[in-house]
This record gives structure tokens, C-alpha cells and sequence, in this order.
């Protein structure tokens, strides 16, 4: 069965103490993961796509990298206003066209 | 480019009326998925539709409809709502129909049941 597990559930940093967020997949023939980043009350906003393991993408204060089990998402001196949930997904490997998510990380980044 | 409109942003309906929601895709994108979104269950796909198709649905009940219009449009459409639809929904769209494909996402409509 596919499933995203997200870790920690919830992290809380102070402005400019880098972290890193988990993203654990199981799924037959991983064909990409995304990270979107979602603020409370909106839809989630996309981030990066890494399709194979080795593969890193890189925006601003965050990076993301991706294994053969699980992809991370590197936090470099964050500020309050990364303060929001990072969820992943994988599409579902059954072949239906939709996203299997985990549960989040809420970010909480105080000054 | 406009992104992922949904309308209406909020809504508040009583236990046993019907609710429709809409969607517009970013221009050029064919493709429609929805989900719902609660605190318990995280994000849960709804259906997708592709081409005035629905080529996929979710675990859901019955209640829960969907069309895609000739210009890509998108409603959905719960009937008979009970206390457990209160969510927020969301819509996301795509350029084509590879799984692969980045989904964009809309706002979202947030329905209250009473």
C-alpha cells in the first residue's frame, strides 16, 4: 500500500537554526515527489518535483533532496515568514493520476 | 498567468442540503483533481477529471459528484451534506494527465455544516 510519512509533526526554530523536515515513501516505482508549502486557510503551494534519487532543487532558504526511501526538505536560516506546513506527496503507484499525501510538518520560526 | 480560482471561498450549509463549488483551472491546463482536506485525514483525493472525463475517483460516497465543462471548468458537488463534510476543498489542476505532472492548487472552499 502506497504511504507518506512525514517527521517530525511539528518543529519550532529560532530565526536562523537550520533543520531538516522527513519524507518517508513506500511505493512500487516511485514516478516523483513533490514538497508544497501550505499557510493556514490556503490551498498548498508548490515547491519543488524531484523524480530520482541523487536529485537535489534548491529555492531560496530551502533545498530539497531525494534517496531511494525518503527526501528531505533542508531549512537554512529560517525566518518567521517560512513559518507555514510543508507537506509531500507521491502520485499513487496504481496508476490513478493523484497524489498520495503525508500529514505535514507545521514550521513554527520565532524571532 | 492567473493561477487556480475557486469560488466561493466560503460557505455555510445545515445538515441535509446540497452544495456546488467551482473551479477554474490556470488557462491551458486540462486537467482537474479535487480533494478534501481535515484536520484528521489530511489531504484525501476526491476525483479527476480530464477532458469532460472523470477518469479517477476516490473512496468516497456517492454524494460526491463532479463535471468538467467544455473549457475545462470544473464543479463539484455533495448532496445530502452531513457533519463530516465540513472541510476545506481543494481544487488543482494540471497540464496534462502524466501523474508526474506538477498539481497546482487552488484556495480552496471552506464548507461549514451545521
Amino acid at each position: 500500500e502506497d504511504q507518506v510519512t512525514q517527521s517530525p509533526e511539528a518543529l519550532r526554530l529560532q530565526e536562523g537554526e537550520s533543520s531538516s523536515l522527513n519524507c518517508s515513501y513506500t511505493v512500487s516505482g516511485l514516478r516523483g515527489l513533490f514538497w508544497y508549502r501550505q499557510d493556514p486557510g490556503k490551498g498548498p503551494e508548490f515547491l519543488f518535483t524531484l523524480y530520482s534519487a541523487g536529485e537535489e532543487k534548491e529555492k531560496e532558504r530551502l533545498k530539497a533532496t531525494l534517496t531511494k526511501k525518503e527526501s528531505f526538505l533542508h531549512i537554512t536560516a529560517p525566518k518567521p515568514e517560512d513559518s507555514a506546513t510543508y507537506l509531500c506527496a507521491v502520485p499513487f503507484s496504481g496508476g490513478y493520476n493523484k497524489l498520495i499525501f503525508g500529514a505535514g510538518t507545521r514550521l513554527a520560526v520565532h524571532p | 498567468k492567473a493561477g487556480v480560482t475557486q469560488t466561493p471561498r466560503y460557505l455555510i450549509k445545515t445538515r441535509g442540503q446540497q452544495v456546488t463549488l467551482s473551479c477554474s483551472p490556470i488557462s491551458g491546463h486540462r486537467s482537474v483533481s479535487w480533494y478534501q482536506q481535515t484536520p484528521g485525514q489530511g489531504l484525501q483525493f476526491l476525483f479527476e477529471y480530464f477532458s469532460e472525463t472523470q477518469r479517477n475517483k476516490g473512496n468516497f460516497p456517492g454524494r460526491f459528484s463532479g463535471r468538467q465543462f467544455s473549457n475545462s471548468r470544473s464543479e463539484m458537488n455533495v448532496s445530502t451534506l452531513e457533519l463530516g463534510d465540513s472541510a476545506l476543498y481543494l481544487c488543482a489542476s494540471r497540464q496534462g494527465r502524466s501523474g508526474t505532472d506538477t498539481q497546482y492548487f487552488g484556495p480552496g472552499t471552506r464548507l461549514t455544516v451545521l
